[in-house]
């Protein structure tokens, strides 16, 4: 059974540009949750869709944003980067029982 | 707004030994989360504790959870150096959204 796949692994951009992260969930599952982790915040929830629809929100500011597909595929996009943005970005694939999968990541360099 | 604490937040331990990791929590939670991540890895699932008391173990782990107190612990006995990793607990709110502990990093010296 495939896992969470996360693509690209690693990117590096500007300051001021923008980026759009993928994440293709474990087959059948239709959640998908996004996090930020950073040594110093830690993971913080940036947010989740369900069946095409964003149902919960974390503190983060407009410039991020996601969406998810009708294969339950999802990405995010960060606009109009910034230093701070640098972290590593993880998607949670879940299933009706609550349990989360996690993928590898995208390791976010804001240069 | 949701807490979730955790103490310590490194661990240093010799192999052979005992110690235990807390998880205090803000709020009520239906269910508390344990994980395990190596240095540029993902995120692995430890355990899945769903209700007062409930204990469960894996190898030389064991979570248990008292949802009157708000606190899970992980304990490790006999720690080997393959433990070695950052632990995180967690807890879920509405949907599938995830509270996450600081992390304790625990280093295993042999």
């Amino acid at each position: 059974k495939a896992g969470v796949t996360q693509t690209p692994r690693y990117l590096i951009k500007t300051r001021g540009q923008q980026v759009t992260l993928s994440c293709s969930p474990i087959s059948g599952h239709r959640s998908v949750s996004w996090y930020q982790q950073t040594p110093g915040q830690g993971l913080q929830f940036l947010f989740e869709y369900f069946s095409e629809t964003q149902r919960n929100k974390g503190n983060f500011p407009g410039r991020f944003s996601g969406r998810q597909f009708s294969n339950s595929r999802s990405e995010m996009n960060v606009s109009t980067l910034e230093l701070g943005d640098s972290a590593l970005y993880l998607c949670a694939s879940s299933n009706g029982q609550g349990e989360a999968f996690f993928g590898q990541g995208t390791r976010l360099t804001v240069v | 707004e949701l807490k979730v604490e955790q103490n310590p937040l490194f661990l240093s331990m010799q192999e052979g030994k005992n110690y235990t990791i807390y998880c205090n929590y803000s709020t009520t939670s239906d269910r508390l989360y344990w994980y395990r991540q190596d240095p540029g890895k993902s995120l692995e699932s430890l355990f899945v504790l769903l209700s007062n008391g409930a204990v469960k173990q894996e190898g030389r782990l064991m979570a248990s959870l008292d949802t009157k107190a708000r606190l899970s612990t992980l304990h490790i006995t006999a720690a080997v150096h393959d433990l070695s990793a950052t632990y995180f607990c967690a807890v879920r709110r509405t949907g599938n959204q995830f509270y996450f502990g600081t992390g304790t990093s625990l280093t295993v010296i042999p």
